[in-house]
Parts: C-alpha cells; sequence; structure tokens
C-alpha cells in the first residue's frame, strides 16, 4: 500500500541547534516533494519543493534534500529558533506530475529557548 | 506569496442544518481549488478536486451529495456541508492554484475552517 510516514513523536532540541525531519514513502513515484508547515489552527504554509532530479534545496535556513533510491527526504532547519517551533509536513505529488499533493501526518518540532 | 482567503475560521452549528464555507484567491485566478478535512494530530486528507466551471472530482469514499462543492468563478469556491452530523465535524482546509502557469505551481491555502456540530 502506499504510505507517508513521518515521525510521529514530537522533537524536541535546544535553541540554535540544526532540526532534522524526515519524510519517507512507499509505493510512489513523486515528481516532486514539497514541505510546509502548519501552526495550530492554521493552514499549512508552503516552504520548500524539491523535484525528483534535484539532491538538495536551500532557502535561508531551511535545507531539503531528496533521495528517490532510498525514497526518503530530509528537512534540516539550521540554527532554530523557539518561532520554528510548529508541525512541519511533507507533500507529495501523487498523481504522477499533475500535482494533487498527498500528505504526510506531520512531525511536531518544539524549538526550547 | 499570494494569498487565500477561506470563511468562516470557525462555526458552530446544529445537527442537520447546512453550513457553507467559502475560499477566495485574492490576487491570483485559482483555476484549480482543492478541498481537505483534517482530524486532530492526522494529515490533511484531499476530499476533492474543483476546476473552474466544471464539476467537481471527489475522492474515493467522499460523498459528493453530502459535501457540495461550487468553483463558478476563478476566484471563488463553496464548500457545503449539507444536514450535518456531529461526525462532520472537523478542520476544513482549501487550497487553490493558478494552472494556466503550469500544473507543478505552487498551491496556496487558506486559514481553514474549525466545524463542530452539536
Amino acid at each position: 500500500s502506499q504510505k507517508i510516514e513521518q515521525n510521529s513523536e514530537a522533537l524536541n532540541i535546544q535553541e540554535g541547534k540544526t532540526a532534522t525531519l524526515t519524510c519517507n514513502y512507499t509505493n510512489y513515484s513523486p515528481a516532486y516533494l514539497q514541505w510546509y508547515r502548519q501552526d495550530p489552527g492554521r493552514g499549512p504554509v508552503f516552504l520548500l519543493l524539491i523535484r525528483e532530479n534535484e539532491k538538495e534545496k536551500r532557502k535561508e535556513r531551511l535545507k531539503v534534500t531528496f533521495d528517490t533510491t532510498l525514497k526518503q527526504s530530509l528537512f534540516h532547519i539550521t540554527a532554530s529558533q523557539p518561532a520554528d517551533s510548529a508541525t512541519y509536513l511533507c507533500a507529495l505529488d501523487a498523481s504522477g506530475g499533475s500535482y494533487i499533493p498527498t500528505f504526510g501526518r506531520g512531525t511536531s518540532l518544539i524549538v526550547h529557548p | 506569496g499570494a494569498v487565500v482567503s477561506q470563511h468562516p475560521s470557525w462555526v458552530i452549528c446544529k445537527s442537520g442544518t447546512s453550513v457553507k464555507i467559502e475560499c477566495r484567491s485574492l490576487d491570483f485566478q485559482a483555476t484549480t481549488m482543492f478541498w481537505y478535512r483534517q482530524f486532530p494530530k492526522q494529515s490533511l486528507m484531499l476530499m476533492a478536486t474543483s476546476n473552474e466551471g466544471s464539476k467537481a472530482t471527489y475522492e474515493q469514499g467522499v460523498e459528493k451529495d453530502k459535501f457540495l462543492i461550487n468553483h463558478a468563478s476563478l476566484t471563488l469556491s463553496t464548500l457545503t456541508v449539507t444536514s450535518a452530523h456531529p461526525e462532520d465535524s472537523s478542520f476544513y482546509i482549501c487550497s487553490a492554484q493558478d494552472r494556466n502557469l503550469g500544473s507543478n505551481t505552487e498551491a496556496f491555502f487558506g486559514q481553514g475552517t474549525r466545524l463542530t456540530v452539536v
């Protein structure tokens, strides 16, 4: 069956450290993968998109890697801040390039001052 | 980034009544809109995809007669939950995309609507 797996346990880290979140998928061949941030009671906010032919993408303190062999994406936040505390969702294009994102459950990140 | 406005942000209704949720794209043409529902600590589940001027395509298991979707203009889509029951209580989120820019362009999300049916 098709699955998108994100660690359901919250990730607690200290301010200033690098947070690394994982997204694994099974039985998908996505053309691209995205990461979103969601705050409680709010809709998701787009952060980064990485395509299947890209290994790595950066945006300010954010870095995303995409390994289509391992079927895994890693999402890094460097120099983390308490304001980075939120739930981070990965979504992949499950429809062969027609962009209908399918979401993982998300991982909660808590950055302690 | 582009703005999608969803209204209301929360609503409480009585069992058996209908509730309409609006999703507007404020500064771009939303050729395609997606409607999701999300239960606590769960992922967003796609309910339906609608293209402007066409009937919505519903995901398996979503009752089209219960969740009426209208996408009559390039800036507005509505989701009406008909004869709502307590099990319909959830967080409903829309997202909008301009596919005139290509199918792999970013979709922008509304703020979500918390529906509570009592």
